[in-house]
């Protein structure tokens, strides 16, 4: 199973974009890296999932490099409202196996005024 | 279109009570997870099914914690008796399912709050 590795915390102002960056030494190659928002006393919600290069929606980015030994989420601009935990999660999720990596401890950001 | 839908939100029991959840996964979504989240902690996996059958259940502690999901629809989870080291939040998800590709995201319900005494 891929372990994945985050900050535990991170400050920003609002409006600046925010990159938090999970490493995960030992991915797959069938895996994917997924990445989801947590709010307090709500249950995640999923950002966005990728498997090489770069990813974007509405909402993220998501780089990944050659290597896909790690990864990078960017918040552009962000606000008050992005304040939350974010969580990496590695896995192949067509096979069931992207169920069993435990969501870790993720990444507290704060955006401050 | 209504999310997941958990209830209770919140319970308060003495240990060694009994307890269950109840969780109504979005319509058509083959998938159901329980998960557990401990205060500051990253939710873990407890059991997942696909339809009615349970396909993961490694993780479920299964002295004390049962879980069913007969139709293939709601589930419930069960505690018996409760410890008061199963105070946390329990989670429910569901997702269309590996079959159905994609990036099967999970959608997660509020939660169920639950404080063992």
């Amino acid at each position: 199973l891929a372990k994945t590795t985050q900050p535990i915390s991170m400050d920003s102002y609002e409006g600046q974009e925010v990159n938090i960056t999970c490493s995960h030494n030992n991915i797959a190659t069938n895996d994917y890296i997924t990445w989801y928002q947590q709010f307090p006393s709500q249950g995640p919600r999923f950002i966005i999932q990728g498997y090489k290069t770069k990813v974007t929606n509405e909402v993220a980015s998501l780089f990944i490099p050659a290597d896909r030994k790690s990864s990078t989420l960017s918040l552009p601009r962000v606000s008050l409202s992005d304040t939350a935990v974010y969580y990496c999660l590695v896995g192949d999720p067509l096979s069931g196996g992207y169920q069993k990596v435990t969501f870790g401890t993720g990444t507290k950001l704060q955006v401050i005024p | 279109e209504a999310g997941v839908v958990q209830s209770p939100r919140y319970k308060i029991i003495e240990k060694k009570q009994p307890v269950a959840f109840w969780c109504n996964p979005i319509s058509g979504h083959n998938t159901l997870y329980w998960y557990l989240q401990n205060l500051g902690q990253g939710p873990e996996l407890l059991i997942r099914y696909e339809n009615e059958e349970a396909v993961d259940d490694s993780q479920l502690p299964k002295d004390r914690f049962s879980a069913e999901r007969l139709k293939g629809v709601d589930s419930t989870l069960k505690i018996q008796p409760a410890e008061l080291g199963d105070s946390a939040v329990y989670l429910c998800a569901s997702s269309l399912g590996v079959l159905a590709g994609g990036h099967n995201e999970q959608f997660f319900g509020p939660g169920t709050r639950l404080t063992v005494l």
